[in-house]
């Protein structure tokens, strides 16, 4: 079974770091580009960040540029959120995508919250 | 940067019911790069349509897509209790963008 499962968000106060980890299992990992995608009532779906199959190529939203960092592990299957200076408006739930051409897989999403 | 609105924001429908649900994007958008979500309370977005007018594996064939250019659509055949939720179109190149969804309530 084709699963994704995301870990590591919680209580974090603003200007804090977090590191977010999404395990992967089910599928070749090392096949698939990987997204990070996070959603508010407010906003909705915004996508944060994506990562190519070997880790060489990255792109992020403009709003997390500079403070946040994609990276992936081959070897154990694992992608990465680093989030550095964290500001309220990052609170959200974190969801971690893996993709192919014609179908995804999305985990259960892990949630953020950024409060003093 | 694309920008996809998505209309009307809320549908109030009944089961059996047809419906259309349209994304326009601020400019012209590859056919093969325009996907449609489905998402339920609690749940985590579900992959409908990709590229304009695919299937995604397992969805029901009451789920259509058409558009080219700037205006896309989502059609639902006839209403199952279950499709009550909230639908996104997604515009995916190097970076994604999602339109801010429609909501089809009872």
């Amino acid at each position: 079974e084709v699963q994704v499962v995301e870990s590591g968000g919680g209580l974090v106060q603003p200007g804090g770091s977090l590191r977010l980890s999404c395990a992967a299992s089910g599928f070749i990992f090392s096949n698939r580009w990987m997204h990070w995608v996070r959603q508010t009532p407010e906003k909705g779906l915004v996508w944060v960040s994506r990562i190519n199959s070997d880790g060489t190529s990255t792109a992020y939203a403009d709003f997390v540029k500079g403070r946040f960092t994609i990276s992936r592990d081959n070897a154990n299957d694992r992608l990465y959120l680093q989030m550095n200076s964290l500001r309220a408006d990052d609170t959200a739930i974190y969801y971690c995508v893996a993709t192919t051409p014609s179908t995804d897989s999305w985990g259960q999403g892990t949630l953020v919250t950024v409060s003093s | 940067e694309i920008v996809l609105t998505q209309s009307p924001g809320t549908l109030s429908l009944s089961p059996g019911e047809r419906v259309t649900l349209s994304c326009r994007a601020s400019q012209n958008v590859n056919t093969n790069s325009l996907a449609w979500y489905q998402q339920r309370p609690g749940r985590a977005p579900r992959l409908l349509i990709y590229d304009t007018s695919n299937r995604a594996a397992g969805i029901p064939d009451r789920f259509g897509g058409s558009g080219s250019g700037t205006d896309f659509s989502l059609i639902i055949g006839r209403l199952e209790p279950e499709d009550f939720a909230v639908y996104y179109c997604l515009h995916y190149a190097d970076s994604w963008t999602f339109g801010q969804g429609t909501k089809v309530e009872f």
